[in-house]
């Protein structure tokens, strides 16, 4: 089975710090990583994935990932937030050959001015 | 290119009712996907498709059908709404079964 678990309901963090949001994932083979952001009353938007090669993946709008074997994490992140990074991030996974993802449940991320 | 479209955007089923809920994708996309987002629940899968006339169930099928007769077109079926089917809709597709790209999602409520 493949899982998702984001530890945190909301993350709130000030203008201009850096952003960190979490992620950790089970898989029984090779997990194939993703980030998505959903802006209110919108549909989800593809961020960044990892499916192999660099552990450090970038992404849109300045966000990256780490992938990290060893702690089967993969969290989010972006050096300098902006007000305008404030929305819900969801993180996804599926094994190698597997149609389906598995998505977390989302974390609320509130960038305060 | 439009990439995926959904109507309705809003919709309230009285409950017993039957709707459609449309999707189509115009990037040429062989996967199809069907989720319903629940407040604090993330996504649940309802169907997907890997091609034209191929389905499959997903984690929460029950109350739900799918067809797809053709690669562009996905729709879902209600057939007799509860409450419980109270949420957002979200269809999505993908080229190659890894990252899926969304529609703009429609709101039933069943009431």
């Amino acid at each position: 089975a493949q899982s998702v678990a984001q530890p945190e309901d909301q993350v709130n963090v000030a203008e201009g710090n850096p952003l960190t949001v979490k992620c950790t994932y089970s898989v029984s083979g090779n997990p194939y990583l993703f980030w998505y952001v959903q802006y209110p009353n919108r549909g989800l938007q593809f961020l960044l994935k990892y499916i192999t090669g660099d552990n450090l993946v970038k992404g849109s709008y300045g966000f990256e990932a780490e992938f990290n074997k060893s702690q089967t994490s993969f969290h989010l992140k972006k050096p300098s937030a902006l007000v305008s990074d404030s929305a819900l991030y969801f993180c996804a996974v599926k094994d190698y050959g597997n149609n389906r993802l598995a998505f977390g449940k989302g974390n609320q991320v509130v960038v305060i001015p | 290119n439009a990439g995926v479209t959904q109507t309705p955007k809003f919709r309230i089923l009285k409950i017993g009712q039957s709707m459609t809920l449309q999707c189509a994708q115009d990037m040429n996309h062989n996967y199809m996907y069907w989720y319903r987002q629940d407040p604090g629940m993330g996504l649940k899968l309802i169907y997907y498709s890997v091609g034209a006339g191929i389905t499959d169930k997903g984690e929460v099928p029950n109350g739900y059908n799918v067809s797809r007769s053709t690669t562009e077109d996905f729709p879902l079926r209600l057939e007799l709404a509860a409450p419980s089917q109270t949420s957002v809709y979200f269809c999505a597709s993908s080229y190659s079964g890894n990252e899926q790209y969304f529609g703009p999602g429609t709101r039933l409520t069943v009431t």
